[in-house]
Formats: structure tokens, sequence, C-alpha cells
């Protein structure tokens, strides 16, 4: 595609449901990264993924949240038993080679309510 | 672990005046690259710096990158209400893709 799309680009959920969000990142680039953004905020680093792997799955806040690529493509991540400190901006970036520069979808705004 | 500190926080100026943001990182860095975010927009990539003590240009804006290759500034001269949004920066280790944003300064212009 012409950008990285994310999707829903808004997901109202009630504390406790489980929740998924999907990036599908530009033809050919082999990273993909997941950042959070609070309102106001910086950009938190979440996982990146080079190809199918994802070497630092450091930032992920808990072990409700979880993420996956498939096919060097899309990638989901998925927030278990949602809480209200989730609700965030999920950006979704992606790039040629792990390092380089991003280009960011336009983001998933999360609200736990 | 490798964090990136970005001041100030908030900068208000009037149009005409410049402007700087200074970007510090923990570790010495294998690239350094600045976003700016425009109200209710996503970080748009400005540009790249890799080699230590480098400068470049893009027409009122300077990026320099340090000679340790730990901390970075952009610096814009005489600003312009388009100039508003908030400027990331964002540096990878050497050893890893991970790349660490800064928390951002975000600069309003008044007319």
């Amino acid at each position: 595609g012409a950008g990285v799309s994310q999707s829903p680009s808004n997901k109202v959920t009630e504390k406790g449901k489980d929740v998924e969000l999907r990036c599908d990142p530009i033809s050919g680039h082999t990273a993909l990264y997941w950042y959070r953004q609070s309102l106001g905020q910086g950009l938190e680093f979440l996982i990146y993924f080079q190809g199918n792997s994802a070497p630092d799955k450091s930032g992920l806040p808990s072990d409700r949240f979880s993420a996956e690529r498939t096919g060097g493509s899309v990638s989901t991540l998925t927030i278990q038993r949602t809480q209200q400190e989730d609700s965030a901006v999920y950006l979704c970036a992606s790039s040629w080679l792990e390092g380089e520069k991003l280009f960011f979808g336009s983001g998933t705004q999360l609200s736990v309510l | 672990g490798q964090q990136v500190m970005q001041i100030p926080q908030y900068q208000h100026v009037q149009e005409g005046e410049d402007f700087t943001t200074y970007c510090n990182s923990s570790t010495t860095l294998s690239n350094i690259q600045w976003y700016k975010q425009r109200p209710g927009g996503h970080p748009v990539f400005l540009i790249q710096l890799v080699k230590s003590g480098e400068v470049k240009k893009q027409k009122r804006l300077t990026f320099q990158f340090g000679e340790a290759k730990k901390n970075s500034s952009l610096h814009i001269t005489a600003t312009q209400t388009t100039d508003v949004g908030t400027y990331f920066c964002a540096g990878s280790s050497s050893n890893t893709g991970k790349l660490i944003f800064g928390q951002g300064t975000t600069l309003q212009v008044k007319p």
C-alpha cells in the first residue's frame, strides 16, 4: 500500500475485554515498530520486529500485551483484560531496515471504559 | 536501559524568533533521527544524522549531531506559525534496531 495502515482507527472497549490492533506496513519494509502515546506525552517503545522475529520485547508493559507478525508483513498487537491505564494512541511504524527512518500510521485511539 | 532525554518540554516563541531543542542520550548512538508531529497527527520523519559532528540544514532548520554521538540539537531560525508542533528526537544504539524517542518539545508560535 501507499502508507502504513492501522485498524481500527478508534476502539472503545470495556475494562477486562481483550482487544486486537492491526498494522499493515508499507510493502517491502522489513522492520515494524509499535509505540504507545498517551495524551500530550512522548512515544513509548513497545516492541519491534525484524521480519517475523521480535529481537526486543522489553517495552511491553505487562504480560497482558503480546504482538506477532506473520509473513513479514501484517502485525497484530493484542491486549488482554484491558485496563483503563491502557487507554492511549497505539502507533505502528515501518522501515526498510531496522534503525532507518520510520513511516508512521495514523494510529489506533484506544479508550478503555 | 537506553534513555533519550529532550529539553525543553515546551517552548512558546513570538513569530520570527529562533527556537532550539536539545536531545541527550545515556548511550552512544549509531544514528539520530528527528520527527515532527503536528497537533492531531502522527510523527513525520525530518532527517537522520549518522556521523560524529555532522551538521545538516533544511531551509530554516539546522540539525547537529554531537562529536561523542550522544547528543543532538534542532535549531529553527525565524520561526513561522507553520512550525507549530512537537519535535521528537529518536536514537538507536549500534547493536540494536530499537529506536527510542525523546519526550518531545512542543513548540507554540504566536503570530
